[in-house]
This record gives C-alpha cells, sequence and structure tokens, in this order.
C-alpha cells in the first residue's frame, strides 16, 4: 500500500508555543490530505480536508486560526497548532488520498503525539 | 445524523478459528466501506475498500461484505493468529471529497 510519512512522531511543548506537524505521501500524488485527532479509545475526528493549492475546509467546532492548515504540493501538508494549550494535547494523524483503480483509498500517517506542558 | 456502531467490547477469538467483526450504519449511503487496522500508538493501516455496488471482497485471509439494504458490513478474519490482535475500524465514505468518517473500532484479542 502507500505510504505516509508523518513527523515529528512525538513532540512535547510549552503552553503558549506553536506546533508544526509534516505530512507526506512518499509514492503517490495525494489529492486531498486530511487531517485527523484522536483521543483515547476514542475514534478518529476529522477536523479538516485540504485540497492542494486551496484553503482547508474545517470541520464544525475546529478553529482555523489555531489549527493552521497548509497545502503546499501534492506530496506535503502541515498543520501548525498555534498558541498551544494542554487541552489540544492529543494523537494527531494525517491522510492521504489518491485516485487508485477507480476508487478513492485513503492512507494514514503513523500519527504525531503532541504533549502541551 | 450518520451514525457508525461497531462492538465496543473486545472481542476475544481462539487462534486459528474466523473472527467476524460487525459495522452497522445509520441515516448515510456511503459510496466506500473501508476497513483498517490500528495498534496502539500508531495510525490506521488500511485494509480492505468494497464499493457500495460489490458484495464481498476478500484479500488473503480477510474478507469484508457490504450489504447496503441492512446497513452493515462483516469482516472476518480467518485462521486469526494472536498476531492479529488489533483494534479494527470501519469507516464510511460518500462520493467525491469527503473525508472518513470512523466508528470506533472493535478491539479483536486473538488467544493463543
Amino acid at each position: 500500500g502507500a505510504v505516509v510519512s508523518q513527523h515529528p512522531s512525538r513532540v512535547i511543548c510549552k503552553s503558549g508555543t506553536s506546533v508544526k506537524i509534516e505530512c507526506r505521501s512518499l509514492d503517490f500524488q495525494a489529492t486531498t490530505m486530511f487531517w485527523y485527532r484522536q483521543f483515547p479509545k476514542k475514534s478518529l475526528m476529522l477536523m479538516a480536508t485540504s485540497n492542494e493549492g486551496s484553503k482547508a475546509t474545517y470541520e464544525q467546532g475546529v478553529e482555523k486560526d489555531k489549527f493552521l492548515i497548509n497545502h503546499a504540493s501534492l506530496t506535503l501538508s502541515t498543520l501548525t497548532v498555534t498558541s498551544a494549550h494542554p487541552e489540544d494535547s492529543s494523537f494527531y494523524i494525517c491522510s492521504a488520498r489518491g485516485l487508485a483503480g477507480g476508487s478513492y483509498e485513503q492512507y494514514f500517517g503513523p500519527g504525531t503525539r503532541l504533549t502541551v506542558t | 445524523s450518520q451514525k457508525i456502531e461497531q462492538n465496543s467490547e473486545a472481542l476475544n477469538i481462539q487462534e486459528g478459528k474466523t473472527a467476524t467483526l460487525t459495522c452497522n450504519y445509520t441515516n448515510y449511503s456511503p459510496a466506500y466501506l473501508q476497513w483498517y487496522r490500528q495498534d496502539p500508538g500508531r495510525g490506521p493501516v488500511f485494509l480492505l475498500l468494497i464499493r457500495e455496488n460489490e458484495k464481498e471482497k476478500r484479500k488473503e485471509r480477510l474478507k469484508v461484505t457490504f450489504d447496503t439494504t441492512l446497513k452493515q458490513s462483516l469482516f472476518h478474519i480467518t485462521a486469526s493468529q494472536p498476531a492479529d490482535s488489533a483494534t479494527y475500524l470501519c469507516a464510511l465514505m460518500g462520493g467525491g471529497a469527503d473525508g472518513l468518517t470512523f466508528g470506533k473500532g472493535t478491539h479483536l484479542i486473538i488467544q493463543p
């Protein structure tokens, strides 16, 4: 299957600072990239959807000024958590979708564990 | 509102038996249904995709069925192994550029 990488895998930051997470599709061109967050023992919650070169579409309840998404190319998307607070601590997972065999297959990165102290 | 239900309790299966996981949905007409495996602290790993006009799909020891009348998908792992122990997520997607909507997942434990 396709490979999606995420960096960093773990990050600890102080409250009030900003953190950037990178997501790359390594062996295919992703028409769309998605960002999810997941709390322990909970399902993945979609935060935003982004297409290359256009503004991200945020899900209801997700602050676009707090979670900045940039989709610079068909293989790279970044999520910046601005002015992070302890409640932003979570597991953030990116996903990339490409057209394969007539179907939209979606592949996930390994996730980034963010801890805000 | 859209709802996806998976068995929230852990499913314990004896090694070598077939594990069957259920995914039911309401208020949704998905174009695709996907199953993922997730291990603790890791991102989901894509397993299988089945389209709305497909009844069944197989991949090695995995089999997925999709019944749009019952609004249900079944995920089977035959000849189960302890290494199959993980959380399995059902995810639905409409057509176009919609994001996936996930169930909460079923934690599968294969006992030696």
